[in-house]
């Protein structure tokens, strides 16, 4: 069973510019998941998309905004980038609904590392 | 004050000792407890997770819960050399449809040969 796939894996963006990253989830997941990861703040929840729909969402500004396809795929997009939104982006995926509800058990990607110049 | 603390470490523990890591949560509502473990340069992994206050065993792991403190640990013994990672602790606030954990800045283990 192939994992959650992400891509690209690297990029290099300059600041004021726009990118969009992309995940597939494992098949059969409906809900997917998006974290930024810094080292000085760890991993932080942007928000969660099952079944087309943002069902949660983080703080974090209107610039950073997502969408899920009816595949279950989902991108997110950070527009104007600034140098602090520099960081790895992991998606994960999830069943998005079992029997007696989330077990809190997330499979990630090996996520997108962004650098902002 | 962050929802979920961790020592962010480093924590230096000789090879068949026991491994101490440690993580409070500020909210509580919240319901269930995870520990993720994260290889440098990799994805975070699910190793563990507990719902109620006590012990709870998996071979070499163990994780404690005590809600009154709002406190979780988690104990590796017999501590190897492919334990050296980070341990993220996470938290759920269980609701319907809501799918979001919320992690700490994680404690970084070294096991010394």
């Amino acid at each position: 069973k192939a994992g959650v796939t992400q891509t690209p894996r690297y990029l290099i963006k300059t600041r004021g510019q726009q990118v969009t990253l992309s995940c597939s989830p494992i098949s059969g997941h409906r809900s997917v998941s998006w974290y930024q990861q810094t080292p000085g703040q760890g991993l932080q929840f942007l928000f969660e998309y099952f079944s087309e729909t943002q069902r949660n969402k983080g703080n974090f500004p209107g610039r950073f905004s997502g969408r899920q396809f009816s595949n279950s795929r989902s991108e997110m997009n950070v527009s104007t980038l600034e140098l602090g939104d520099s960081a790895l982006y992991l998606c994960a995926s999830s069943p998005g609904i079992t029997p007696g509800g989330f077990t809190g058990e997330l499979f990630f990607g090996e996520g997108s590392r962004l650098t902002v110049l | 004050q962050k929802e979920v603390e961790q020592n962010s470490g480093p924590l230096s523990v000789p090879e068949g000792a026991i491994a101490s890591l440690n993580c409070t949560y500020s909210d509580r509502g919240s319901q269930s407890f995870f520990w993720y473990r994260q290889y440098s340069g990799k994805s975070p992994e699910l190793i563990m997770f507990i719902y109620s206050n006590g012990d709870k065993e998996d071979g070499r792991f163990t994780a404690q819960l005590n809600k009154a403190s709002q406190y979780v640990s988690l104990l590796i013994r017999d501590s190897q050399p492919s334990d050296s990672a980070t341990y993220l602790c996470a938290v759920i606030k269980r609701g319907l449809g809501n799918e979001k954990l919320t992690f700490g800045t994680g404690t970084r283990l070294t096991i010394i040969p």
